[in-house]
């Protein structure tokens, strides 16, 4: 089984529309990331979290919140969706500075 | 801040050829370097990293050195195979709050 599962995988959604991607991982790590993949532009971080207690906004939060439900579960939400949210967002986790382990991605399109 | 410029792509090679993608960086302090790997419809994973300058990362024929005094991390692979086609980022990160921030990707593909 896979140690960072995002669900679901594919979503297309409308305008205005509130959305939840959920990310689960099995490695027992306490760090984990929120990332969107826009063709050209790379990673940017949305949120991270260092344990439950502890959320923190990244570089593009506007648009975004998410919730720490337990060690191993890391929810994002568009709380309205519009189409410039369409991307591949993607989930990680990491117990030290040396490596990061990313989930498989979902592709969210907001028409 | 810091950031990660990494050579546009897309890069086309024939099987065999010899790879280098090049990645500088800007950075407060000697950060941890990392090229991860994105195949198609997959999630990035950890290709090589190097924690400290002179220190050179090595995984499936890749490889990149730390170069403190040209603040760069290329990659390079002598003859690539057409398994290696995929994405490739460079990465920059560590410290007390373990945040990378990633190049714009470098689309790899390569021919029979």
């Amino acid at each position: 089984d896979a140690d960072v599962t995002q669900t679901p995988r594919n979503r297309i959604t409308k305008t205005g529309k509130r959305i939840m991607l959920e990310c689960s991982q099995t490695k027992g790590h306490d760090r984990m990331y929120w990332y969107r993949q826009d063709p050209g532009l790379g990673l940017r971080l949305i949120y991270y979290s260092f344990d439950v207690k502890d959320i923190n906004k990244g570089e593009i939060s506007d648009g975004y919140s998410v919730s720490r439900q337990a060690q191993a579960k890391f929810s994002l939400s568009l709380e309205s969706a519009i189409p410039n949210q369409t991307a591949l967002y993607f989930c990680a986790t990491s117990e030290s500075y040396n490596e990061q382990f990313f989930g498989p991605g979902t592709r969210l399109t907001v028409l | 801040g810091n950031s990660v410029t990494q050579m546009e792509g897309p890069v086309t090679l024939s099987e065999e050829a010899f790879l280098t993608i090049n990645c500088t960086y800007t950075a407060t302090g000697y950060p941890s370097l990392f090229w991860y790997v994105q195949y198609p419809g997959e999630g990035l994973q950890l290709l090589l990293k190097a924690t400290k300058a002179d220190d050179k990362g090595s995984n499936k024929g890749f490889e990149a050195t730390y170069r403190k005094e040209t603040t760069s991390f290329h990659l390079e692979k002598g003859s690539v195979q057409v398994s290696d086609s995929a994405v490739y980022f460079c990465a920059q990160g560590g410290g007390s709050n373990y945040k990378l921030t990633f190049g714009k990707g470098t689309l790899l593909t390569v021919n029979p």
